[in-house]
């Protein structure tokens, strides 16, 4: 089936460095999101965007994350500048309506050292 | 607020045996569930999702029934096979938020064993 891609899988990063991760969505699908997955714990929703716009954010989001989606291009998440907290697991879903099935990525593994 | 309930972290199982892996949630508005399954090293899939008109969603042999009374969506097989290991993870949506922002459980290891 239609696949969501990740790039890259894993990501080593020093601390106050910039990085951004990647998502290749669902080809006609229209929404999409970040979850966040701590080690050990359960995926938590970071953002959601459709239509070149957030539309809704948890406190997870913090003001150094941000959310793109240039010309129908990669949806990307950056974080700048990262912090030791922010390493984690960061999948990516996209999906065609609000409440229709996610499509997820295999997750970009992000270690901030 | 949202959130979702998966009291067992690992289930083990032999083979054969039928599988129960337990979900109940909180909902302010009414409620979308769904069950992903994950493979080591995979993405997230979805396994199955809750009808609005109580139809039991099967897929692969899983079945789950929304109870709107207790607030579960239960994850059952009657007979596990070894490839049905994995992490699985009962997630909650729901119309009123209007956003499609899911929330997950922590997530059941099961392992089958021959």
């Amino acid at each position: 089936g239609p696949k969501v891609l990740q790039i890259p899988s894993h990501q080593i990063i020093d601390m106050g460095q910039m990085v951004t991760l990647n998502c290749d969505p669902v080809s006609n699908h229209l929404y999409f999101y970040w979850y966040k997955q701590i080690l050990g714990q359960q995926m938590e929703f970071l953002v959601n965007f459709y239509n070149g716009k957030v539309m809704e954010k948890s406190k997870l989001f913090k003001d150094q994350f941000s959310v793109e989606r240039p010309d129908g291009s990669y949806f990307t998440l950056k974080i700048q500048p990262t912090a030791l907290e922010d390493s984690a697991v960061y999948f990516c879903a996209s999906s065609l309506e609000q409440n229709s099935d996610y499509t997820f990525g295999s997750g970009t593994r992000l270690l901030v050292i | 607020g949202d959130s979702v309930t998966q009291t067992e972290g690992l289930v083990t199982l032999t083979e054969g045996l039928p599988v129960m892996l337990n979900c109940t949630y909180q909902s302010t508005y009414s409620p979308f569930l769904f069950w992903y399954v994950q493979h080591l090293n995979e993405a997230p899939k979805l396994l199955l999702k809750s009808f609005t008109d109580n139809k039991r969603p099967e897929h692969q042999g899983f079945h789950a029934t929304l109870h709107k009374s207790s607030s579960s969506f239960h994850l059952q097989k009657s007979s596990a096979q070894l490839s049905d290991s994995a992490l699985y993870y009962c997630a909650l949506g729901n119309t009123g938020a209007n956003t499609g922002k899911l929330t997950f459980g922590h997530g059941t290891i099961l392992r089958v064993h021959p």
